[in-house]
């Protein structure tokens, strides 16, 4: 079956660097996500991008953050200058379609661990 | 804006115990709605989805009813087995939207 794949699984990182995460969504998908969950709290929504574009954001997407679609596998979240609170699990998603009963796939998640 | 509440975990039950999880909701329109289950080491999968008031979502013995006067989405399942033990999150979708609105998650643990 199937299924989006994400790496690192886990990365630990000094505050102040710059970490990728990446993601390879399900190949036939057309929409692409990140999601994150800060220990013990909601997984939030950060940023959706289709045909290449970011379609929306949250306001945690700020200009720390940068998606890309390098290739037609990858999609990347990098973080450019890490910190403490950006430490969570980092979770991506596809979809074949937008809309409000379209099902997402997600990866195991990447957590990301800033000291 | 929207918001999900799920009861807080972690829920023990013993095998063969029945089972809910509370979900209610806070949204403008007519959300569609979502139960996601993350198994230990797995992504976040869907589990049942429910897209209009009284529409029933149900899948691997689990079920949910979309309650548009309680504003609920309370997930039920008559008989657990230690396999179910995961994390189960509640979620919405606004129409026309692509983005989830998460609950927190609520952890099912289940002994023999």
């Amino acid at each position: 079956e199937p299924e989006v794949t994400q790496t690192p699984s886990h990365q630990v990182t000094q505050m102040g660097q710059e970490v990728i995460l990446r993601c390879v969504p399900i190949s036939n998908h057309l929409y692409f996500y990140w999601y994150r969950q800060i220990l013990g709290q909601k997984v939030e929504f950060l940023v959706s991008f289709y045909n290449n574009e970011i379609s929306e954001k949250s306001e945690i997407f700020d200009d720390q953050f940068s998606v890309e679609r390098p290739d037609g596998s990858n999609f990347t979240l990098k973080i450019r200058s890490t910190k403490l609170e950006d430490s969570a699990m980092y979770f991506c998603a596809s979809s074949e379609r937008t809309s409000g009963d379209g099902e997402l796939f997600f990866g195991e998640g990447s957590r990301l661990t800033v000291l | 804006g929207n918001s999900v509440t799920q009861m807080e975990g972690p829920v023990t039950l013993s095998e063969e115990a029945f089972l809910t999880i509370n979900c209610t909701y806070t949204a403008t329109g007519y959300p569609s709605l979502f139960w996601y289950v993350q198994y230990p080491g797995e992504g976040l999968q869907l589990l049942l989805k429910a897209t209009k008031a009284d529409d029933k979502g149900s899948n691997k013995g689990f079920e949910a009813t979309y309650r548009k006067e309680t504003t609920s989405f309370h997930l039920e399942k008559g008989s657990v087995q230690v396999s179910d033990s995961a994390v189960y999150f509640c979620a919405l979708m606004n129409s026309g939207y692509s983005t989830l609105t998460f609950g927190k998650g609520t952890m099912l643990l289940v002994s023999p």
